[in-house]
């Protein structure tokens, strides 16, 4: 299942709102997670079954969607947030998006 | 949550063979699914496949089929990942991921080890 992640680079104030978005080639159901991944690090799971916060995770991360669309929403974002942002399905074997880098406007 | 370390970076020539080792501790292990996930030079993340200790069996993506072999070891707590005939184009951080809970792979990565940085030249 390919992912699409849009869109590529996103410019945010801190404090300010970011969406991003993930498109999946087909129905995924909820079965679809979000990572964060800052340079030189694994990547941390945010979210998972579209929308429940990882363990740890604060609450102005948030996700929704099910079938083909979703959303990541970060409510007033943190210096500690920027960073690049990956989807995954898991409905099949698993597949990633190409990412979405969230940089400081 | 299961904390993975894996083995430290490498430098290989083209055609020849690697194992990075990914071991656990804390946590469960034999019924979780683990993956392995590359990640080349500024780009994004890949699925190669992975692996349920417990059973034995390994799952690769199309891509990785004939140059990949994931396996485990559950006395030791560890997951391999073996690739051959290596090319530049395998130069990347190669990271291991468990599978939370026992949905094995169609469930979400909770732990990742740090990552290791195979370099492929001549």
């Amino acid at each position: 299942t390919v992912m699409t992640q849009s869109p590529a680079t996103l410019s945010v104030s801190p404090g300010e709102r970011a969406t991003l978005s993930c498109r999946a080639g087909q129905s995924v159901s909820t079965n679809l997670a979000w990572y964060q991944q800052k340079t030189g690090q694994a990547p941390r799971l945010l979210i998972y079954d579209a929308a429940t916060r990882a363990s740890g995770v604060p609450a102005r991360f948030s996700g929704s969607g099910s079938g083909t669309e979703f959303t990541l929403t970060i409510s007033s974002l943190q210096s500690e947030d920027f960073a690049v942002y990956y989807c995954q399905q898991y409905n099949q074997w698993p597949t990633f998006g190409q990412g979405t880098m969230v940089e400081i406007k | 949550q299961v904390h993975l370390v894996q083995s430290g970076a490498e430098v290989k020539k083209p055609g020849s063979s690697l194992r990075v080792s990914c071991k656990a501790s804390g946590g469960s292990f034999n019924t979780n699914a683990f993956s392995w996930v590359r990640q080349a030079p500024g780009q994004g993340l890949e699925w190669m496949g992975g692996i349920i200790p417990f059973y034995g069996t390994s799952n690769y993506a199309q891509k990785f089929l004939d140059t990949v072999a994931i396996t485990a070891d559950e006395s030791m707590r560890t997951v391999y990942l073996e690739l051959t005939s290596l090319r530049s184009e395998d130069t990347a951080v190669y990271y291991c991921a468990r599978s939370d809970g026992s949905g094995g792979f169609h469930t979400h990565l909770d732990s990742w080890g740090q990552g290791t940085l195979v370099t492929v030249s001549s």
